[in-house]
């Protein structure tokens, strides 16, 4: 298992609320990326970094927001849920040079009522 | 842009035969291609990757992957599935230059019968 961790694993939440995904690698990668997964299965790119202070919207446009001050940190924020954002949200990061794979954290799994 | 397609949505197979899951690809340049697999309510885990070298790839748990370019596939093969292999595989490529995002497949799930 590689060391990065996604809280919380589950979470429901009403609509309208704020809520905020925690992503955290140990492994010093650059490089950090958001996917949603659709009850189909396919993994969408919505949110990626290359570095602290680095953010940029992914292939699959959405209402959330991510920042990264820290190298190890990539959190997610939603500022007012919705049913449409019910999904599996899935955190990864990788070295800027080399090897190229990505590590993936257990996702959150995200239920708005 | 690049593009991966897994043509089967389920690959049934008995256990202890060989599993083949499927994988075509198009990209720019000599692709880096990847397979991944998925277990449920779990993360992707890494299982092998081509960037150059031998076509047969090695990887985790007994899998490995052959890269044809002639027909820009990347199939993974097992020659004996364990029940334990069931779960979702994707398959991943990227360029060889430029950005480090990865176009990901659908996904193939795959069910070992006892």
């Amino acid at each position: 298992e590689a060391d990065i961790y996604q809280t919380p694993r589950y979470l429901v939440i009403g609509t309208g609320k704020k809520i905020t995904l925690e992503c955290s690698q140990t492994m010093g990668h650059d490089k950090m990326y958001w996917y949603q997964q659709d009850p189909g299965m396919e993994l969408h790119l919505i949110h990626y970094s290359y570095g602290v202070n680095s953010t940029e919207k992914g292939d699959l446009s959405s209402e959330s927001t991510v920042s990264r001050i820290r190298t190890e940190h990539f959190p997610l924020t939603l500022e007012s849920a919705r049913p449409s954002h019910t999904s599996q949200y899935l955190c990864a990061s990788s070295e800027l040079t080399g090897s190229y794979e990505q590590y993936f954290g257990p996702g959150t799994r995200l239920t708005v009522t | 842009a690049q593009s991966v397609a897994q043509p089967e949505d389920q690959v049934n197979v008995a256990e202890g035969n060989p599993l083949t899951v499927k994988c075509t690809y198009s990209v720019s340049g000599n692709p880096y291609l990847f397979w991944y697999v998925q277990y449920p309510n779990r993360g992707l885990q890494f299982l092998l990757k081509y960037i150059t070298g031998d076509n047969l790839v090695k990887g985790s748990y007994g899998f490995e992957a052959e890269f044809n370019k002639s027909q820009t596939s990347f199939h993974l093969k097992k020659p004996s599935a364990l029940v334990s292999d069931s779960a979702l595989y994707f398959c991943a490529v990227r360029p060889p230059r430029g950005n480090n995002r990865l176009a990901f497949g659908k996904g193939n799930q795959v069910v070992v019968i006892p």
